[in-house]
């Protein structure tokens, strides 16, 4: 079925600990989107990449870094967990500008951090 | 950011019953998009309604945006059991903000 594949599902890091979600989408969307969802917050924007070969800033990108590795694929990078970054993430894709339909979301990565 | 509000928190209806849940936005969008979320999975998304638009239907789905008050409402009818999830409201552009969401439980 098309639509957004994140990996891993569950992940518990300790602190300190570094890792990479990964998440690939197969609707050939040009933008691809890294959120983070915690309690009580609803959905906050990481980082975003527009298109191919951007990648921007969104709310709450200390402590992240992204990769768009191409059209299909962007990775959302911790360098040092830290238990602040407890929550659960979700990448989403959609088509690029202002008239965009909806975005698809993938199923979530749940990441504790000890 | 254009951050979508809903309103309320919380709501628990009877199946059958109707829910309707509000969206407050604060500044001009081109765009309003409803999501439901279930417990433990991703976000779907159910309707867009455009800035020039005042309401739009999809199965039991009825949404209407007022552009002169920033807000839009969702209304389900004839709720499920398979309702229940947590509902939010998105603005606009490439890169959509979302609010805390309202969780619906449907009572059967």
């Amino acid at each position: 079925n098309a639509g957004v594949t994140q990996t891993p599902k569950f992940q518990v890091l300790k602190t300190g600990q570094s890792m990479t979600l990964q998440c690939a989408q197969d609707m050939n969307h040009n933008s691809m989107y890294w959120y983070r969802q915690d309690p009580g917050m609803g959905l906050r924007l990481i980082y975003y990449s527009a298109s191919e070969g951007t990648t921007d800033k969104g709310e709450v990108p200390n402590g992240y870094n992204v990769s768009r590795l191409n059209k299909r694929e962007f990775s959302l990078r911790l360098e040092s967990a830290a238990p602040s970054q407890t929550s659960v993430y979700f990448c989403a894709s959609s088509e690029y500008g202002l008239l965009a339909y909806g975005y698809t979301f993938g199923s979530g990565t749940r990441l504790t951090v000890v | 950011s254009q951050q979508g509000e809903e309103d309320p928190q919380a709501l628990s209806i009877q199946e059958g019953e109707n829910a309707t849940m509000n969206c407050s936005y604060k500044t001009s969008i081109n765009n309003l998009q409803w999501y439901r979320q279930n417990s433990g999975r991703g976000l779907v998304h159910l309707i867009l309604i455009r800035s020039n638009e005042r309401e739009k239907h999809s199965g039991r789905l009825r949404v209407t945006l007022d552009t002169s008050k920033k807000s839009s409402s969702l209304l389900i009818t004839a709720s499920r059991a398979a309702d229940t999830a947590s509902y939010f409201c998105a603005t606009d552009g490439y890169k959509l903000s979302f609010g805390a969401g309202t969780t619906v439980t449907v009572r059967a």
